[in-house]
């Protein structure tokens, strides 16, 4: 396909729980994001990716997020000892210039929605 | 801080013109207004992004004030399809897009 892919589309997970959330940004984007979404919020930046390197992860919510993009195109977003406060849905978003989407558009994919019980 | 502020909810009727009004008083000359939307289940869609100048694209025109501390989203004939949150936000260089609240446009059939 030609948009921003990501898997699972649904995740429920027991409290306690590692779980991974993947990305397959669009073929040849530089910038990789992260968001939480929390239900009735706006989307909350995670972290950015230009290429393989992580720019900005000053979004994460803790050290159980760990967020990696090893070869500079699929990324995955770990949460380790998952909480019932990280039930969110959670969206990935790529972009084709390297920066943040400044002067082009971002395209989201259609989310992970995480439920912990 | 999302740093724009937006009414939280709006309606109008199929096949009217939609105004989205967005304050951004405290904008710097080298931000950008970016908009986009969220229909419900799906990721956030890109609609229009400018500068200074007013922008037309295929789905909706984006009205920039003189002093820049607002805009206006237009949507020319809304449909059904339209209704989504419709988030305004304003990026600054090197920033990632925050999203605030937005708002929920309802369009009535």
């Amino acid at each position: 396909g030609a948009g921003v892919s990501q898997s699972p589309r649904y995740k429920v997970a027991k409290r306690g729980q590692d779980v991974a959330l993947r990305c397959d940004p669009i073929s040849g984007h530089v910038s990789l994001f992260w968001y939480q979404q929390a239900l009735g919020q706006g989307p909350e930046f995670l972290t950015y990716f230009q290429n393989e390197a992580q720019l900005d992860k000053s979004g994460l919510p803790s050290d159980r997020f760990f967020a990696e993009r090893p070869e500079g195109s699929v990324s995955t977003l770990k949460i380790q000892r998952t909480q019932q406060e990280d039930s969110a849905v959670y969206l990935c978003a790529s972009s084709l210039i390297s920066g943040t989407a400044l002067i082009t558009e971002a395209f989201f994919g259609q989310g992970t929605r995480l439920t912990v019980v | 801080d999302a740093k724009t502020t937006q009414p939280n909810s709006m309606e109008s009727n199929e096949e009217e013109p939609v105004h989205l009004p967005c304050n951004h008083s405290t904008i710097s000359g080298t931000d950008y207004i970016h908009w986009y939307r969220q229909l419900p289940s799906q990721g956030p869609e890109y609609v229009i992004h400018g500068l200074t100048s007013n922008v037309n694209n295929r789905m909706a025109s984006l009205a920039i004030a003189e002093d820049r501390k607002s805009s206006t989203l237009i949507l020319h004939r809304a449909t059904l399809r339209d209704a989504a949150v419709y988030y305004c936000i304003r990026a600054s260089q090197n920033e990632k897009l925050t999203f605030g609240t937005g708002t929920r446009l309802t369009i009535i059939p």
